[in-house]
């Protein structure tokens, strides 16, 4: 089983829709969770970071987590093509700096 | 502020050749890491340095790759000699913090290596 777990897409929504994505987890010593951006070639680019259970909302990002679950989500409203990458979930414990990631999700949004 | 700065953006060797990778953190920032991506497979922690100390380094997959953070700024990966499954994209990040679980680390757009 691999540490984390993101659905494995390819997700495709139209414009304006919501972009749900997905994460679980299986260390429960996890205390810090972070959503990446990566377009294709570049490097991945943090988008949201959540450390307590429930909704963390960012502009058209909401972030939501349930520990007891091990589970952690990126909602994306009004999805905009320039939206379109691949989204990497990662976790780490709380006194390490080593972030485990997720295989990635990559997303489309059609016009 | 210049972001996290890597070279070369990719390097094709041939088996058994040696590579160096160099990556140059956010200036100031103490906390420096090596990740990896092989094709198909997810990013994978390496090891962390705080300033020159290896803090973590249970990632690195084995004796051929060397991490070196001398004086504390930039950092060099050689592997040495390269094998067919070092192919990926060798990332870096850094970070400000305490090297702790909610630093952000900031990533650099990696180097790609192709061992032929």
């Amino acid at each position: 089983q691999k540490e984390v777990e993101q659905n494995s897409g390819p997700l495709s929504v139209p414009e304006g829709a919501i972009a749900s994505l997905n994460c679980t987890y299986s260390d429960r010593g996890s205390q810090s969770f972070f959503w990446y951006r990566q377009y294709s070639g570049k490097s991945p680019e943090l988008i949201m970071s959540i450390y307590s259970n429930g909704d963390k909302e960012d502009g058209r990002f909401t972030a939501q987590l349930n520990k007891a679950s091990q589970y952690v989500s990126l909602l994306i409203r009004d999805s905009q093509p320039s939206d379109s990458a691949t989204y990497l979930c990662a976790v780490r414990a709380t006194n390490a700096g080593k972030s485990t990631f997720g295989d990635g999700t990559t997303l489309t949004v059609k016009p | 502020e210049a972001g996290v700065t890597q070279f070369p953006s990719h390097s094709v060797i041939e088996k058994g050749q040696t590579v160096t990778l160099r990556c140059d953190p956010i200036s100031g920032h103490d906390n420096l890491y090596w990740y990896r991506r092989v094709m198909g497979k997810e990013i994978k922690f390496l090891l962390h340095f705080v300033k020159e100390s290896k803090q973590d380094e249970s990632g690195m997959p084995n004796n051929r790759f060397l991490a070196e953070r001398t004086g504390g700024t930039y950092s060099t990966l050689k592997v040495q000699p390269a094998e067919l499954e070092d192919s990926g994209v060798y990332f870096c990040a850094s970070s400000q913090g305490p090297g702790l679980g909610t630093d952000t680390q900031y990533f650099g757009p990696g180097t790609r290596l192709t061992v032929l």
